[in-house]
């Protein structure tokens, strides 16, 4: 889950702008994270993944980072467009096998203007 | 195109009648899962399958049932639908090392 000091239910940014977007998670034991992106009326769709042997993942205008150290996660969207405008949960998964115990958090609102 | 089915999209009904969200999903995978979304609760795991014929509870089984006779399909059940299952439910579907897919959602409303 996502504890109230990181967490920000929403962020708003200016189109061009890099988001960041933060997630604490609650068990050192958590072997694997994954963000989504939920844009209304959808469900959730997958952005990007890390496992906990890897402090830094990209992909094509995100990247993942993860410090087991203080048990946070965050998302970092780069040239953020209205198309990001979106609901981003980050879930961390406690169970032996990747989607079968997956705690997710609250999520964080992000709005993007023109 | 790879994706997960729920039908129907949106179900108004009546306390007691019972009813049955489908979940079907083409990509062959092993595992299955149904969620549900309530505001300041985010999404919390109702039943889930690892394979055909398995099934086990998430953190909020009751009221609910489920079954998994067919590796695509993965009903969800309400025998006795209550207002407190009045929300937005999802089925996603994996293979056990992989993320999650997501079906469009099923907004339920028991009055």
């Amino acid at each position: 889950g996502e504890s109230v000091g990181l967490h920000l239910p929403t962020l708003s940014v200016q189109e061009g702008d890099n988001s960041i977007i933060n997630c604490a998670y609650s068990n050192s034991a958590s072997d694997y994270f994954i963000w989504y992106k939920q844009e209304s009326g959808k469900g959730p769709q997958f952005i990007i993944d890390i496992r906990s042997n890897m402090d830094k993942r990209q992909g094509q205008r995100v990247t993942v980072l993860l410090n087991k150290t203080v048990k946070h996660l965050s998302l970092q969207i780069a040239a953020t467009q209205p198309g990001d405008s979106a609901v981003y949960f980050c879930a961390e998964n406690i169970g032996g096998q990747a989607g079968t115990a997956l705690i997710f958090g609250k999520g964080t609102t992000l709005s993007v203007s023109s | 195109e790879a994706q997960v089915t729920q039908n129907p999209r949106y179900l108004i009904t009546v306390t007691g009648k019972k009813l049955t969200v489908t979940c079907s999903q083409n990509m062959n995978h092993e595992y299955m899962s149904w969620y549900r979304q309530d505001p300041g609760l985010g999404l919390r795991q109702i039943y889930y399958s690892m394979n055909v014929e398995v099934t086990d509870k998430g953190d909020v089984p009751e009221g609910y049932k489920v079954s998994r006779k067919e590796k695509r399909n993965f009903p969800l059940i309400l025998e006795s639908p209550s207002p407190n299952q009045t929300s937005l439910y999802f089925c996603a579907s994996g293979k056990t090392t992989s993320p999650l897919h997501f079906g469009n959602g099923t907004r339920l409303t028991v009055t």
